[in-house]
């Protein structure tokens, strides 16, 4: 069964703390994707990957940034959370069409 | 600019009855579709698709209708059940690209009531 594992199901942070939230794929795709869902606001890219040491930004990237160094690993990195960033961050993988996603984290800045 | 649009927030249904949900897109270079379904804590999960080659695809109790004319796109879920009850986000891609990045929707919340 393929899967997409995100670290922590639920995480709080404190407001100016540097966050690391990682993800992990097992399918071997070349295409990996950060985004954030909001209440009326659906799910917002922030970046992506199409392969190893490779990142596009997305359509939210301010306060982002993301990490891949190996295929299968994929992290985002709140540099200075803020409690805007307050969010369900969802990570997904891609080899074709569609996409695989983990289950999700929880975050809340306080 | 949101370039794919649901513009119900939420709907409510009974059991046994048809839901539809609604979806436009505005980038006439999308030519393929998905909707997802995400409950509370869980990551989306893939439901059903459509290339722009097709104006219908089934699969079971769902059917997704597109419309390129009008850049609409219907999911009908035919009969409603309870465990249904879901946000559903539509998604829309342009095949050939690098990274088939989807752009979504906002999604809508359907509920199915008992």
């Amino acid at each position: 069964d393929v899967k997409v594992t995100q670290s922590s199901r639920y995480l709080v942070k404190r407001t100016g703390e540097k966050v690391f939230l990682e993800c992990v794929q097992d399918m071997d795709h070349e295409n990996m994707f950060w985004y954030r869902q909001d209440p009326g606001l659906g799910l917002r890219l922030i970046y992506f990957s199409y392969d190893v040491k490779m990142k596009e930004k997305g359509d939210i990237p301010e306060g982002y940034s993301v990490s891949r160094e190996k295929k299968e690993r994929f992290s985002l990195i709140l540099e200075s959370a803020s409690t805007n960033q307050t969010s369900m961050y969802l990570c997904a993988s891609s080899g074709g069409y569609g996409y695989t996603f983990g289950s999700g984290t929880r975050l809340t800045v306080v | 600019d949101q370039q794919v649009k649901q513009n119900s927030p939420s709907l409510s249904v009974q059991e046994g009855r048809i839901s539809i949900l609604n979806c436009d897109y505005t980038n006439s270079m999308f030519d393929y579709f998905l909707w997802y379904k995400k409950y509370p804590a869980e990551g989306p999960t893939f439901l059903i698709s459509i290339s722009s080659i097709k104006d219908k695809n089934e699969d079971g109790r769902f059917t997704v209708f597109l419309n390129k004319s009008a850049k609409h796109l219907s999911l009908h879920i035919v009969p409603s059940q309870p465990g249904d009850s879901a946000v559903y986000f539509c998604a829309a891609t342009t095949s050939g690209g690098a990274t088939n990045k989807l752009i979504f929707g906002t999604g809508t919340l359907l509920a199915v009531q008992p």
